[in-house]
């Protein structure tokens, strides 16, 4: 199926600091979503995104879609403890959720 | 009723063990799918259920066997597994399994299999 690259693999970031993870397709995706996992939990979904160059904020989260739509962003503003987790991005290759390998994000107090 | 519930959270098999993983959805979702996760990686696709029928068979092993008795349940039938199939076992469901669903997916808490 269709990939998605995700980088970068890990980012350990003080707390109050600004995180941004990256996804990138080869080909146009139709729609990305984004999901969140906590350690020892499972995938939430916290977004999708389907516009070319669409922006899309949740508090303190900006996520944005590429104008070719073959990749996108999660930008983080001023982390927190609570947003440790590993961040998903996911591309449909036109049947099911095909997911990049996910950024973990661990934040120092 | 906005959750997909799996069973059991936890399951210790031996390799000549039968067990079955269950999964329900209340949402009138009509996909639902499979996943297995080993640590520090992404969810990988086993199976897609669309509208109670198979729809994706991502070349799973025949060792595991799934089931979709009506549209609110999944199961996932297991026998003769191998230490390396033990993993996180994730069930999701979302509205269609084609048009794209501005609330995702829905996963379950997932079952954590050890195979000894």
């Amino acid at each position: 199926g269709q990939q998605v690259m995700q980088i970068p693999q890990y980012q350990h970031v003080q707390e109050g600091e600004d995180f941004t993870t990256y996804c990138n397709s080869s080909t146009t995706l139709s729609n990305i979503q984004w999901y969140k996992q906590r350690p020892g939990g499972h995938p939430v979904f916290l977004i999708q995104l389907v516009k070319s160059g669409e922006v899309k904020k949740q508090k303190r989260l900006t996520f944005q879609f590429g104008e070719a739509k073959k990749n996108s962003s999660l930008h983080i503003t001023a982390t927190q403890t609570t947003d440790v987790g590993t961040y998903f991005c996911a591309g449909p290759p036109g049947y099911a959720l095909n997911f990049g390998k996910g950024t973990s994000l661990l934040v120092t107090p | 009723d906005t959750e997909v519930t799996q069973t059991p959270k936890h399951l210790v098999m031996g390799m000549t063990n039968k067990k079955s993983l269950k999964c329900e959805q209340h949402m009138g979702h009509r996909a639902m799918y499979w996943y297995k996760q080993k640590a520090k990686k992404p969810p990988e696709l086993m199976f897609v259920y669309s509208y109670e029928k198979l729809s994706i068979n991502e070349s799973v092993p025949s060792r595991f066997s799934p089931e979709c008795p009506n549209s609110s349940l999944l199961n996932l039938h297991l026998h003769a597994l191998q230490p390396e199939d033990s993993a996180l076992y994730l069930c999701a469901s979302s509205q269609d399994q084609f048009r794209a669903d501005r609330d995702g997916y829905t996963f379950g808490s997932g079952t954590r299999l050890t195979v000894v």
